[in-house]
């Protein structure tokens, strides 16, 4: 699986939108971005994914770029329950696991 | 919203003692998955089962873990002899259909090995 880098650690203000960025450069043509977040020691939470179009749904939009390299999760309107270590994983579609990196801890403040 | 569950929540065994943790997957799923993490670090992929049979597993899932689909709706992973290093969360997780599917995960057991 190709590997992900993602920033330690970012705040968002309450209301306003989050960026989540996700840099996978070795990324190969079939491999899927995936998000998942965790609250606390709670059970990974699945968010969104995609190939290679930007999806959107209830929970985020995925933005991936064109040359697939890098992704950006939003989350449009944060709250204080965003509050959560957010893993971008890359995916090969051929394998059952997922491997999870050490993610970005998001802290959305008042 | 149908999620996975998992029992118990916590549970606190001696070393060398067995345990079961036990999960009962989303009812439409075929796949079924456990991960586990020590606190403070990554959440670790153990094994992959399906059709009864064990489709994939990590350098972890070594001869002491052992998975089981007893029933229809249980799926099943037994310590044989634990360690203290097996303390952890456990988190099962099952998807609908096979390889690349979205994973959906329970709750995760909290393993306390004194």
């Amino acid at each position: 699986d190709a590997k992900t880098t993602q920033p330690t650690s970012m705040d968002c203000a309450e209301g306003r939108a989050a960026n989540l960025p996700c840099n996978h450069s070795t990324i190969s043509g079939n491999e899927y971005v995936y998000w998942y977040r965790q609250i606390h020691s709670q059970g990974p939470q699945y968010i969104i994914h995609g190939l290679k179009n930007n999806e959107t749904n209830e929970m985020a939009s995925l933005i991936i770029t064109e040359d697939r390299k890098s992704s950006t999760l939003i989350l449009p309107h944060a709250t204080l329950r965003d509050t959560a270590v957010y893993y971008c994983i890359v995916r090969f579609p051929y394998t059952d696991k997922l491997i999870f990196g050490t993610g970005t801890r998001l802290q959305v403040f008042p | 919203e149908p999620e996975v569950t998992q029992t118990p929540s916590h549970q606190v065994t001696q070393m060398g003692q067995e345990v079961i943790l036990r999960c009962v997957p989303i009812s439409n799923h075929l796949y079924f998955y456990w991960y586990r993490q020590i606190l403070g670090q990554k959440v670790e992929f153990l094994v992959s089962f399906y059709n009864n049979e064990i489709s994939e597993k990590s350098e972890i899932f070594d001869d002491q873990f052992s998975v089981e689909r007893p029933d229809g709706s249980n799926f099943t992973l037994k310590i044989r002899s634990t360690k203290l290093e097996d303390s952890a969360m456990y988190f099962c997780a099952s998807s609908e259909v096979g390889r690349g599917d979205t994973q959906y995960f329970g709750p995760g057991t909290r393993l306390t090995v004194l």
